[in-house]
């Protein structure tokens, strides 16, 4: 049982391209970050949100409690975007959290 | 800009070994976390803590594993008899609030043989 599905799980776009990646959860929730995880494995924190719409540069995260939905979009897709975007949920306590499989974005130039 | 710590980067045990992963939290954060990531496969939590006492734990965080925060700096996870499935990246993360930001370690990577 996955509590949190992604899509596409893979995603190819041309530079300059406006990307969407979706999220999908099944359970309760205070939060949802959104997380990038580059090649190296690395991971990076780039939304944390619990309603509405957030901005950062490039990158616009959105949330949908009703419908229990997310979307990561990228404007002017870079090639340094490449990188695995990971959907997490924090649980009503705060202090469980269920991820997401990833999406691997891949922009080529 | 602050920034959570791990240490090693890489550790290659044997199987039925010890290990201990080390992480340093950023300075003012009062919670904290372990993620694992086996190769291929999603990120999934571990356990958090807060206050020196485990808050949350998932299934597989049973009894072969352990936190620690044995000094006002560090934050460690024992695995008491590692197994080969053990081996994958373990993630250290903490946040300054319960509901705040996490920032992520740049992971230590555990190989059993």
């Amino acid at each position: 049982k996955n509590e949190v599905e992604q899509s596409p799980q893979n995603l190819t776009a041309q530079e300059g391209e406006f990307i969407t990646i979706n999220c999908s959860y099944s359970v309760g929730i205070s939060a949802l970050h959104w997380l990038q995880q580059h090649p190296g494995g690395g991971i990076v924190s780039l939304f944390m949100l619990s309603s509405g719409k957030k901005k950062h540069g490039r990158l616009i995260a959105t949330i949908n409690i009703q419908e229990k939905h997310s979307s990561l979009h990228i404007t002017a897709s870079h090639p340094r975007d490449s990188a695995v975007y990971i959907c997490a949920v924090r649980s009503p306590t705060g202090n469980q959290f269920y991820f997401g499989t990833g999406t691997s974005l891949t922009v080529i130039p | 800009e602050p920034e959570v710590t791990q240490t090693p980067s890489h550790q290659v045990t044997q199987m039925g070994q010890e290990v201990i992963l080390r992480c340093v939290p950023i300075s003012n954060h009062l919670y904290f976390y372990w993620y694992r990531q086996i190769l291929g496969q999603k990120v999934e939590f571990l356990v958090s803590f807060y206050n020196n006492e485990i808050s949350e734990k998932s299934e597989i965080f049973d009894d072969q594993f352990s936190v620690e925060r044995p000094d006002g700096s560090n934050f460690t996870l024992k695995i008491r008899s590692t197994k080969l499935e053990d081996s994958a990246m373990y993630f250290c993360a903490s946040s300054g609030g319960r509901g705040g930001p996490l920032h992520f370690g740049n992971g230590t990577r555990l190989t059993v043989t």
